[in-house]
């Protein structure tokens, strides 16, 4: 089974700089997604930046961009320029796809979670 | 656009009352999901379904039933409430099976058991 470990339960970040959010994950899959999610206070989960498994290219979208490891499953996300806005839960995830009585789907397997606050 | 909407956004229960989480999409998505997320964890995955007519249980799914009569509707069934179902439930779409396309998340029904 696939496990996703968050092991930073809470960071804190002053505004205008980076923070880096940690996770790591177990499997003996090849062929995989991580993703990264934001739950702001508003409760709901936005998808942040995503990577495929096959991919050696660390994927970005504009402030948010990932350190993906694979040989050592670590997939880390650094926020450049942190802004207020991102103060959030934010929720790496592992999705692979399983299929199994007529019917398949990608299975997410989302970590505990770190807090993240932003200070102005 | 309004997504996925999900309602109510608040509800308390008594223990061994029973209710229904709606959830509909308008995206024409296929796949659609109920998650519940307990407090200082992640979701986990209570049921899915991959089309009208089609569902199966994903990790925790004792305690819960569910439909899917049309693409755009996914209600969750929670029969005899118990304490154990306290928790926020979100439900999901996506338009492939969620690999090669992302959710998108419901803004959540906190639910309380007591």
């Amino acid at each position: 089974a696939q496990t996703v470990t968050q092991s930073q339960p809470e960071m804190s970040v002053q505004e205008a700089e980076t923070v880096t959010l940690s996770c790591t994950y177990d499997t003996s899959e090849n062929n995989y997604y991580l993703f990264w999610y934001k739950q702001p206070p508003s409760r709901q989960m936005i998808l942040v930046i995503r990577q495929e498994a096959y991919k050696q290219q660390n994927a970005t979208e504009n402030r948010f961009s990932v350190n993906f490891q694979k040989a050592a499953k670590s997939f880390s996300l650094k926020i450049s320029d942190s802004q207020l806005g991102d103060t959030a839960m934010y929720f790496c995830a592992f999705m692979k796809h399983v299929s199994g009585g007529g019917t398949s789907y990608g299975k997410l397997t989302f970590g505990q979670g770190t807090i993240l606050t932003v200070h102005p | 656009n309004a997504g996925v909407t999900q309602t109510p956004k608040f509800r308390i229960l008594k223990i061994g009352q029973s209710m229904t989480l709606q959830c509909t999409q308008d995206m024409n998505h296929n796949y659609m999901y109920w998650y519940r997320q307990d407090p200082g964890m992640g979701l986990k995955l209570i049921y899915y379904s991959v089309g009208a007519g089609i569902t199966d249980k994903g990790e925790v799914p004792n305690g819960y039933n569910v439909s899917r009569s049309t693409t755009e509707d996914f209600p969750l069934r929670l029969e005899l409430a118990a304490p154990s179902q306290t928790s926020v439930y979100f439900c999901a779409s996506s338009y492939l099976g969620g690999r090669d396309s992302p959710l998108h998340f419901g803004n959540g029904t906190r639910l309380t058991v007591t």
